[in-house]
């Protein structure tokens, strides 16, 4: 069974960091582009951010580009998210995710998904 | 263009049609998937590549595409459709990935 599990969210003062992990089991993680989605307290989802299979290509939502940076770890099988300079905009849950049974490579279909784990930017 | 645009809320009747819209210019280049997403719960892959159901989605629910919009279709909705659903897809570059907005769907 593929599981997706993040942790790391917390409390964050503004201008603060913290770093999400997502820990990847039951596939081989270093096969699969994976990506940050994200969905503020009642608001929809909001793509944040995708890396490829070698850590070599990542791409940003304009909303967070410059602040937060995604990488790999496919010995660990952990997918990062470092976020810095954080504002209240930024507070939501946020969630890892991966097109990992349908559709190959730099595909969007997301099929599997993390609990997700919950930021908060707050003073 | 880098919107993807649904309507905020529908609702339809137990056992009726109901179809959700997803407007976008990318959609005119890259398919679409949709997800349906209940509350406390991450969202759940319901379509992909335009009109392919994953694993253990009912027959029911089924996609559709024509210029720059994506359609999602529910034929018999039942109460458990009942579900916040997205549409997704690229933005016009390819680089990145676009959500739309959400729609709210009432099974009344």
């Amino acid at each position: 069974e593929v599981q997706l599990v993040e942790s790391g969210g917390g409390l964050v003062q503004p201008g603060g960091s913290l770093r999400l992990s997502c820990v990847v089991s039951g596939i081989t993680f270093s096969g699969y582009w994976m990506h940050w989605v994200r969905q503020a307290p009642g608001k929809g989802l909001l793509w944040v951010s995708r890396i490829n299979i070698d850590g070599a290509r990542t791409d940003y939502a304009d909303s967070v580009k410059g602040r937060f940076t995604i990488s790999r770890d496919n010995a660990k099988n952990t997918l990062y998210l470092q976020m810095n300079s954080l504002r209240a905009e930024d507070t939501a849950v946020y969630f890892c995710a991966g097109a990992l049974a349908y559709c190959g490579g730099d595909c969007y279909s997301f099929d599997h998904w993390g609990q997700g784990t919950l930021v908060t930017v707050s003073s | 263009s880098s919107e993807l645009t649904q309507d905020p809320a529908v609702s339809v009747a137990l056992g009726q049609t109901v179809r959700i819209t997803c407007q976008g210019d990318s959609l005119r280049s890259y398919s679409a998937s949709w997800y349906q997403q209940k509350p406390g719960q991450a969202p759940l892959l319901v379509i992909y590549d335009k009109n392919n159901r994953p694993s253990g989605i009912p027959d029911r629910f089924s996609g559709s595409s024509s210029g720059n919009t994506a359609s999602l279709t529910i034929t018999g909705a039942q109460a458990e459709d009942e579900a916040d659903y997205y549409c997704n897809s690229r933005d016009s570059s390819g680089d990145h990935v676009l959500f739309g907005g959400g729609t709210k769907l009432t099974v009344l």
